[in-house]
């Protein structure tokens, strides 16, 4: 089965410090990627998505991903962090064909004043 | 405001019960989701309609049920054949196929079964 990897559960990380956060999926001819934000006790909100074309994206809030197929990653970076930047994070894919999202387990980012 | 809505916030059914979960979308949006989420294991796909009177299920359908009579509601009913159904239950909508449209997410309904 498809599936997406999330490498670190939590990542804690001083405030305007950069961070990286990590997620790699199943190698495939075909993925459409995702990363999602969800702050505490709501629902999700799209940060960014690669479909095709530039493999740097960038999304909202001064996060931007790089999709890298020779590695199967797709990592999300932002590079000054602020406290309001506090939630867990998930990274999704979808791979070939009208098929749902698979979602990685999620890493919530804490931000350390 | 165009959105999701799910009712209610919080939910305490005994067990054995079945319980509905609302999902209400005023955004025109085709496609509909329920995700179940449990700590540290990400969102599980439940079920999802790409239109109305028809679903399709995802990896964990077992002890769930849902109906699609309308394009802006989805329900999801939690049977008591679900052996552990307390959770936190997301529903989505997207414009069309779940595989390259944004899903749009409603807050969440955080059901304990008692």
């Amino acid at each position: 089965a498809q599936s997406v990897t999330q490498l670190d559960s939590q990542v804690p990380v001083f405030e305007e410090a950069p961070v990286e956060l990590r997620c790699n999926y199943s190698s495939s001819v075909s993925v459409y990627l995702f990363w999602y934000v969800q702050y505490p006790n709501q629902g999700l909100q799209l940060l960014l998505k690669y479909l095709s074309g530039s493999t740097l994206v960038k999304g909202i809030n001064g996060f931007e991903a790089e999709f890298n197929k020779s590695q199967t990653s797709f990592h999300l970076r932002k590079p000054s962090v602020h406290i309001s930047d506090t939630a867990e994070y998930f990274c999704a894919a979808s791979y070939q064909g009208n098929t749902p999202l698979v979602f990685g387990k999620g890493t919530r980012l804490s931000v350390i004043a | 405001d165009g959105g999701i809505t799910q009712s209610p916030k919080y939910l305490f059914r005994k067990e054995g019960q079945n319980v509905t979960l609302s999902c209400e979308q005023n955004l025109n949006h085709d496609a509909m989701y329920w995700y179940r989420q449990d700590p540290g294991q990400g969102l599980r796909l439940i079920y999802y309609s790409q239109i109305v009177n028809d679903f399709q299920k995802g990896d964990i359908a077992e002890g769930y049920s849902v109906s699609r009579e309308k394009k802006e509601s989805f329900p999801l009913t939690v049977t008591s054949a679900q052996k552990n159904p307390t959770a936190f239950y997301l529903c989505a909508s997207s414009m069309a196929g779940p595989s390259t449209d944004t899903q749009y997410f409603g807050p969440g309904t955080r059901l304990t079964v008692l």
